[in-house]
């Protein structure tokens, strides 16, 4: 079945830096990516829609000068948090999807952020 | 707009009582529902889905969920619970078509006593 990787799975880095979080559809082509974020306890909230060769859709409240999101290739997209700070710590999930239509989701195992 | 709400933040139930997990929407277009489960640090995993076919859906794990329309709902159920059903549940919903943007629920945290 449709597979998508997360890499990586932890990162901790210094309040300040950058990083890069990348979302690969192993064995589809994923033509339209999404991009959420869990807070501990909490649920997901969509972050932004990314169409392959397209600048990422953002929801209402999310920065996009921080959250940059470059979906280059139908089986990469990748989130990089700019100047993290500590409130940026989440749990960052991607999905993909290679069809129209609302049933074909897969998500990967996500990407756990501490920012000390 | 489009939302879901899950009633009830935790959920404990015995070994091999019933599950029952509640999820209600509110949707200007016929919805498509789905249910994950997210177990400690992992991402999501599609349970089940309901995309206007049959009302009744069957998912993995023994687990299924009615849609009524009346009722605005879209419950979880399973007859038994196993220990490792132990994990976060999410309804969800989206009104389908290209951009298959889902709204999440809060989420249920389900617990299994021995």
């Amino acid at each position: 079945g449709a597979v998508v990787s997360q890499h990586p799975s932890w990162v901790i880095c210094k309040s300040g830096t950058s990083v890069k979080i990348e979302c690969r559809s192993l064995d589809f082509q994923a033509t339209t990516m999404f991009w959420y974020r869990q807070f501990p306890k909490q649920s997901l909230m969509l972050m932004a829609t990314s169409n392959e060769g397209s600048k990422a859709t953002y929801e209402q409240g999310v920065e996009k000068d921080k959250f940059l999101i470059n979906h280059a290739s139908l089986t990469l997209s990748t989130l990089t948090v700019t100047s993290a700070h500590p409130e940026d710590s989440s749990f960052y999930i991607c999905s993909a999807t290679f069809g129209v239509g609302a049933n074909v989701l897969t998500f990967g195992a996500g990407s756990r952020l501490t920012v000390l | 707009a489009q939302s879901v709400t899950q009633l009830g933040s935790h959920v404990s139930v015995s070994e091999g009582a019933l599950v029952l997990l509640r999820c209600n929407y509110s949707s200007s277009v016929p919805p498509y529902l789905f249910w994950y489960v997210q177990y400690p640090n992992q991402g999501l995993q599609l349970l089940l889905k309901y995309t206007s076919a049959a009302t009744l859906v069957k998912g993995i794990n023994g687990f299924e969920a009615e849609f009524k329309k009346s009722e605005t709902s879209f419950h979880l159920t399973k007859p038994s619970a196993h220990m490792s059903d132990a994990a976060e549940y999410f309804c969800a919903v989206t009104s389908g078509g290209a951009t298959n943007k889902l709204i999440f629920g809060t989420g249920t945290l389900l617990a299994v006593q021995p």
